[in-house]
């Protein structure tokens, strides 16, 4: 079974420091992805990041996957109230047309930003 | 593009009662997913479908569950003889799906919660 830890659980911050939040597994994944989730609703997608070593920027927002494909992390600069949420990574197990939604996310990052 | 659209949004019921929830995914998505969520987890991959073919179903969907896209259009998942561990969130999700859509976008809806009292 595969399966992505992502650390920390929970973050509280205040407005404009800087974060890390990563995600991890001893498997390997054809792409990565990130999804932001608000209370009461479903995951959004922010970025999938395909290639190992690849790196994607979204604004304020670094996503970096590993250079095996095994781990990825989300970088934050300056972070702003707005930007309270909670963040999934989701691995794709397979490149295959059939099995590659089937996807596997981690736990989640609650993340809090404080004016 | 109107999105993912679930329905009821929240569902609360008795323990052994049946509930069935529906999907609306994006029209000329081909691909629809459901996945549960618990409190403080992620979600969990259910089953999906290509058109109206359930193609492949997680061992978390026991002989209870069953899932439905008749038409290869809207979705149907219904849970019978429900137990308090059935409370959580239910996900659908749609996707344009091609032969090489490894990495094609899933999108979302808000979700079922669903309360067994």
């Amino acid at each position: 079974t595969q399966l992505l830890e992502q650390s920390p659980q929970f973050l509280s911050i205040q407005e404009g420091e800087n974060l890390t939040v990563y995600c991890n597994s001893s498997s390997v994944f054809s792409s990565l992805q990130w999804y932001r989730q608000e209370p009461g609703e479903g995951p959004v997608l922010l970025v999938t990041v395909v290639t190992g070593g690849e790196v994607k920027k979204l604004k304020r927002l670094t996503f970096q996957f590993g250079d095996a494909r095994k781990d990825s992390s989300l970088h934050i600069t300056a972070a702003q109230p707005g930007d309270t949420g909670l963040y999934l990574c989701a691995g794709a197990p397979s490149r295959e047309g059939q099995g590659a939604q089937k996807l596997v996310f981690g736990q989640g990052t609650r993340l809090t930003i404080n004016p | 593009d109107t999105g993912v659209s679930q329905n009821p949004r929240h569902k609360i019921t008795k323990r052994g009662q049946n509930v069935t929830f529906r999907c609306d995914p994006i029209s000329e998505h081909n691909r629809l997913y459901w996945y549960r969520q618990t409190l403080g987890q992620g979600p969990e991959f259910l089953t999906y479908f290509q058109n109206e073919a359930q193609l492949e179903k997680s061992r978390l969907l026991s002989d209870r569950f069953s899932a439905e896209r008749p038409k290869g259009s809207f979705s149907t998942l219904e849970i019978q003889r429900t137990e308090q561990g059935d409370s959580a969130m239910y996900l659908c999700a749609s996707s344009r799906g091609t032969v090489s859509s490894y990495n094609s976008p899933l999108h979302f809806g808000n979700g079922t919660r669903l309360t067994v009292t």
